[in-house]
């Protein structure tokens, strides 16, 4: 069965400071992974999609890795902003099929 | 160009009743796909609609439905409500399947009393 785990699954950090958002998933064949994220009370917005074949991809100050031998992701954010305040999704998406798993999130809250 | 909008915003409706949401996709985009996204379950997909042809499908029952017009709007149809069906409903387009990046709507909340 295909899964996504996320870690961890809330967590508050200060203004300026850097975090890391894990992401396990067991999904099978691969295909991509990506990460969302999602303001309260608005869909998700795309922050990275990574092919099999990409280490690491990034979007501003959010920088995403893969490593598809342990089948981990992260999502590292730097000098944080409190507009970074959110839920960050993991997917992972399987080849052949379109059907996505998501992980079910982690809740970011950065305080002033 | 003008994102993924989603109508109504909100919905009220009781056990029993049916509902209908919509999904306009972004200009050329022609795949929908629909999720329901709860507390409890966090994101789950619903079904994927590219040129009027349902392509997958989630694990949900034959009550949720949808289909696809030409122009590539697509509605959902949830019929004998349950509570369990309070959810945010959300929709996303892409071009041109929906292995490219996702664009996604605000979302219909409907409330199901």
């Amino acid at each position: 069965k295909n899964q996504v785990e996320q870690s961890p699954q809330s967590l508050i950090i200060l203004e300026g400071k850097n975090c890391t958002l894990q992401c396990n998933y067991t999904v099978s064949p691969f295909s991509n992974l990506r990460w969302y994220k999602q303001d309260t009370g608005r869909g998700p917005v795309s922050l990275t999609i990574m092919t099999f074949s990409e280490n690491t991809k990034s979007n501003g100050r959010y920088t995403a890795t893969l490593d598809a031998d342990t089948k981990q992701s992260s999502l590292h954010i730097t000098a944080s902003q409190l507009s970074d305040s959110a839920s960050y999704i993991c997917v992972a998406q399987s080849g052949g099929s379109y059907i996505p798993t998501f992980g079910r999130g982690t809740s970011l809250i950065v305080h002033p | 160009k003008a994102g993924v909008t989603q109508t109504p915003r909100y919905l009220i409706k009781t056990r029993g009743q049916q509902v209908t949401l919509s999904c306009s996709p972004i200009s050329g985009h022609r795949s929908v796909s629909w999720y329901q996204q709860t507390p409890g379950q966090g994101l789950q997909f619903l079904f994927e609609y590219f040129s009027e042809t349902q392509r997958n499908k989630g694990n949900f029952p034959g009550r949720f439905s949808g289909r696809q017009f030409s122009n590539s709007r697509s509605e959902m149809n949830v019929s004998t409500l349950e509570l369990g069906d309070s959810a945010l409903y959300l929709c996303a387009s892409s071009y041109p399947t929906g292995g490219n990046e996702q664009f996604f709507g605000p979302g219909t909340r409907l409330t199901v009393l």
